[in-house]
């Protein structure tokens, strides 16, 4: 079946350093896929998403890019601020259905 | 402003209740989700509707129940046979179909303590 598997958290990092999340993922066929951002006591919000190989999605400063050749689909940011700390969800979607697959979480936490 | 509202924030009931979860949406999507998140993990889906009057389990069904007699509404029962109830809950929806246009829409969630 189909699986996302994200680097296991928490990521500490000083502000201003740069963000590596790494998440890979197995489907069959041509998924799409999201990151999606939950901050402390919220809901998941879309941070960006991808609907084919090579497609670059990005947003607030974050971006991932869509690697067929990988299965991945890598979150990065040039410069984390304290307000970036959250968890962080990959998860992919199949053309099948309407369902997303999420992976495990990783918690962000950013030090000034 | 169009969203998904989840109520109440926080719930607290006692073991053997039941507990009904109220979710609403006014985006006028055909489809909705329920999820439970347990603390450091991800979410596991519960059940999901594509349309009003039909619902299918997820992964984790047994112990919840749901129904969907409006478009914009999609409660969710915990029922006492559910064995661990207390967890964070997260409700969704989308419009249904393919296209690039989806995307999950998330509530704020319910914390659930069942003591």
């Amino acid at each position: 079946g189909d699986s996302v598997t994200q680097m296991e958290g928490p990521v500490t990092l000083s502000e201003e350093a740069f963000l590596t999340i790494n998440c890979t993922y197995t489907a069959t066929g041509y998924p799409s896929l999201f990151w999606y951002v939950q901050y402390p006591g919220e809901g998941l919000q879309l941070l960006l998403k991808a609907t084919k190989a090579d497609d670059k999605g990005s947003n607030k400063g974050f971006e991932a890019t869509y690697r067929k050749e990988t299965t991945s689909f890598h979150l990065e940011k040039g410069s984390v601020q304290v307000s970036d700390s959250a968890v962080y969800f990959c998860a992919l979607r199949t053309n099948a259905g309407n369902m997303l697959t999420f992976g495990g979480g990783t918690r962000l936490m950013v030090k000034p | 402003d169009g969203g998904i509202t989840q109520s109440p924030k926080y719930l607290f009931r006692k073991e053997g209740q039941n507990v009904t979860l109220s979710c609403e949406q006014n985006l006028n999507h055909d489809a909705m989700y329920w999820y439970r998140q347990d603390p450091g993990q991800g979410l596991r889906l519960i059940y999901y509707s594509q349309i009003v009057n039909d619902f299918q389990k997820g992964d984790i069904a047994e112990g919840y129940s749901v129904s969907r007699e409006k478009k914009e509404s999609f409660p969710l029962t915990v029922t006492s046979a559910q064995k661990n109830p207390t967890a964070f809950y997260l409700c969704a929806s989308s419009v249904a179909g393919t296209g690039n246009s989806y995307e999950q829409y998330f509530g704020p969630g319910t914390r659930l303590t069942v003591t």
